[in-house]
């Protein structure tokens, strides 16, 4: 089963500090990924997905992430940071042809500081 | 917009009780799944549904049962809640199949659990 590695659990920084969020997975194969994000008090949501085609990929709210196949990677990104980023962050990943189940990283707690 | 329905939100219940959380979707999803997001350790998969009557083990299956008797609701079940099944426990749902639609999870909002 494939695994999701999500470092620094915790990440506090201030507004307009650029954020990047790792992610590595353990799967060698075709591989679906996600980031999800939740914000206090709300559900779940996806930030962004990659599929197939171009390796950076954009989501909302100005994040990106990239996709790098040789690293196992798919770091989110963003530029600067709002105080309303603050959140927390969960890559997925999923093996479209394998087992078909979503596999979680531990999450990060991102805290923006105004 | 997809929504999924998770009707308690904030539980309380005694070591030994049964417990069921309920979790309704709205636009004709075929998977459904329960997760438990705890502190750190993230979410993790307790079961999940293909389709109507059909379950599969996720990762830690172990004190919970589910039942998919309607496609649009799936049930969690603690048949003797014990206090570690204290957390927060999320449902979602999904399209089948593969290709860019497909495994986008929608949560519902979550269901709290407290085992005294």
């Amino acid at each position: 089963a494939q695994s999701v590695s999500q470092h620094n659990h915790h990440v506090i920084l201030s507004e307009a500090a650029s954020l990047e969020l790792g992610c590595n997975y353990s799967y060698g194969g075709t591989v679906n990924l996600f980031w999800y994000v939740q914000y206090p008090g709300q559900h779940l949501q996806l930030l962004l997905k990659y599929f197939s085609g171009d390796p950076l990929v954009k989501g909302i709210k100005g994040f990106e992430a990239e996709f790098i196949k040789s690293k196992f990677s798919f770091n989110l990104r963003k530029p600067s940071v709002q105080w309303s980023d603050t959140a927390e962050y969960f890559c997925a990943v999923i093996q479209p042809y394998g087992n078909n189940r979503l596999a979680f990283g531990k999450g990060n707690q991102v805290v923006v500081i105004p | 917009d997809v929504k999924v329905t998770q009707s308690s939100r904030y539980l309380v219940k005694r070591t030994g009780e049964k417990v069921f959380l309920e979790c309704v979707q709205d636009m004709d999803h075929e998977n459904m799944f329960w997760y438990r997001q705890d502190p750190g350790l993230g979410l993790r998969l307790i079961y999940f549904s293909y389709d109507v009557k059909m379950k599969e083990k996720g990762d830690i299956p172990e004190g919970y049962s589910v039942s998919r008797e309607k496609k649009e609701r799936f049930s969690l079940i603690l048949e003797s809640a014990s206090t570690n099944q204290t957390s927060m426990y999320l449902c979602a749902s999904s399209l089948t199949g593969l290709g860019s639609g497909a495994n986008v999870l929608t949560f519902g909002a979550g269901s709290r659990l407290t085992v005294l």
